[in-house]
């Protein structure tokens, strides 16, 4: 079956540590996002990705970093520059940001992060 | 810049007709689309206009004014499962590529 992962589905974080979210999609898609999403909040776009090793920062990219070595991978660092990381954070893939393909994103289950 | 506008809040019986508006205001629209999400889950896309007029897929309507920046998701036969969050969004070019903006969403209350 086809579809994107995030790992773990939680996570605790002391203050000042840096932190690592996996996002993997087997679905062939050029174009993975990472969302915040915060309590009765929309999503908010922190990074995409519309090809592997380009990057393009989203509205509220401050305080974390990701990376894109491979189609599959798009991994979020949230750093301890992120005055408040608590939140839900979300990966999304589509086949491509250009054209309509871009507008039906697939949603990984999503990991809540919380900061100690 | 880009902004959307929906209901914070919609309430309904079911078995009845309920109606969630959006509108936007964006550069370079490309599309509007309407997401799902059950609380805790992940969205799930339900549907996306590019032209003006009503888009069909099975209880769920979508409606784009494009001359209006407005549109609607229209919920037939509520069901209870019905209850959740729904979110409009607009794609923005952006360098070439064309950047997604979501609304804050709409719980929908569904009530027996």
């Amino acid at each position: 079956d086809g579809g994107i992962t995030q790992s773990p589905k939680y996570l605790f974080r002391k203050e000042g540590q840096n932190v690592t979210l996996s996002c993997e999609q087997n679905l062939n898609h050029d174009a993975m996002y990472w969302y915040r999403q915060d309590p009765g909040q929309g999503l908010r776009l922190i990074y995409y990705s519309q090809i592997v090793n380009d990057f393009q920062k989203g509205d509220i990219a401050e305080g974390y970093s990701v990376s894109r070595e491979k189609k599959e991978s798009f991994p979020l660092t949230v750093t301890s520059a992120q005055k408040n990381p608590t939140a839900f954070y979300l990966c999304a893939s589509s086949i491509s940001a250009s054209g309509s393909h871009g507008n039906e994103q697939f949603f990984g289950p999503g990991t809540r992060l919380t900061v100690l | 810049g880009q902004s959307l506008e929906q209901p914070s809040e919609v309430t309904a019986v079911e078995g009845a007709i309920v109606q969630i508006n959006c509108t936007y205001q964006t550069s370079g629209f490309y599309g509007l689309s309407w997401y799902q999400q059950h609380d805790g889950g992940a969205p799930t896309f339900l549907s996306y206009n590019a032209l003006d007029g009503l888009e069909e897929t099975g209880r769920f309507s979508s409606f784009l004014s494009r001359s209006d920046s407005y549109g609607y998701l229209l919920l037939q036969e509520l069901q209870m499962k019905d209850s959740a969050s729904y979110f409009c969004a607009v794609r923005n070019s952006s360098g070439g590529s064309y950047i997604p903006t979501f609304g804050r969403g709409t719980s929908l209350i569904v009530h027996p």
